[in-house]
């Protein structure tokens, strides 16, 4: 079955960017009608949606965050990968990937596979 | 964007008891409210999309609701398993965006 794992440093410096990648395993990035996308969890708060990519290669992005975040598709690797840039210690959090499904026959998704989430704090 | 007003934030409840736990829409999501389910040092796990289609693999006991811009989230009959923190999402628009959540607990 498919399995996404998120990688990438636990800690960035404050106005650095950001790099996170999630690999997927037991299936093809690009096979099916899928989102892929990110999200992340201060600690102790909710969830916030931070951006996905289709495997169209089109993208979403929270209008909050879109000024600094980049979101790719590496079909090589069967992976993607998150990008923000000029972090603060706002963006510290535990960060998730997870895969969209959409239903209703529409583009409106459920995400029905996450990874495991990777802590990412920023501080000097 | 899209607020979704979830309620009550915590709750404790006796095993075999029925709870409810229900959101609410700042306005039109046409059903595409999904039900999370996150217990804790875990990712999220989908129980519900679209209102009222059970993920495979979830407990019968999960059910959903809808009443126009209000949703309900339903474990009939409640087991030391379900102590978790559960949301809603909506997924009509860009943003999407959670509920604040209700932790569940067992008395």
């Amino acid at each position: 079955q498919v399995q996404l794992q998120e990688s990438g440093p636990g800690l960035v410096k404050p106005s650095q960017t950001l790099s996170l990648t999630c690999f997927v395993s037991g299936g093809s990035i690009s096979s099916a009608t899928r989102y892929w996308v990110w999200l992340r969890q201060p600690a102790g708060k909710g969830l916030e949606w931070i951006g996905r990519i289709y495997t169209s290669g089109d993208t979403n992005y929270n209008p909050s965050l879109e000024s600094r975040v980049t979101v790719s598709l590496d079909t090589s690797k069967n992976q993607f990968s998150l990008k923000l840039n000029s972090v603060t210690a706002a963006d510290t959090a535990v960060y998730y990937c997870a895969r969209g499904f959409p239903y209703s026959g529409s583009y409106r998704d459920a995400l029905d596979i996450w990874g495991q989430g990777t802590a990412v704090i920023v501080s000097s | 964007d899209i607020q979704m007003a979830q309620s009550p934030s915590s709750l404790s409840a006796s095993v075999g008891d029925r709870v409810t736990i229900t959101c609410r829409a700042s306005r039109t999501i046409n059903n595409y409210l999904n039900w999370y389910q996150q217990k804790p040092g875990q990712a999220p796990r989908l129980l519900i999309y679209g209102v009222y289609s059970l993920q495979s693999g979830v407990p019968s006991r999960f059910s959903g609701s809808a009443s126009g811009t209000d949703f309900t989230l339903t474990i009939t009959t409640l087991q030391a398993e379900d102590v978790a923190t559960y949301y809603c999402q909506q997924s009509y628009s860009i943003p999407q965006t959670f509920g604040g959540g209700t932790k569940v607990e067992i008395k």
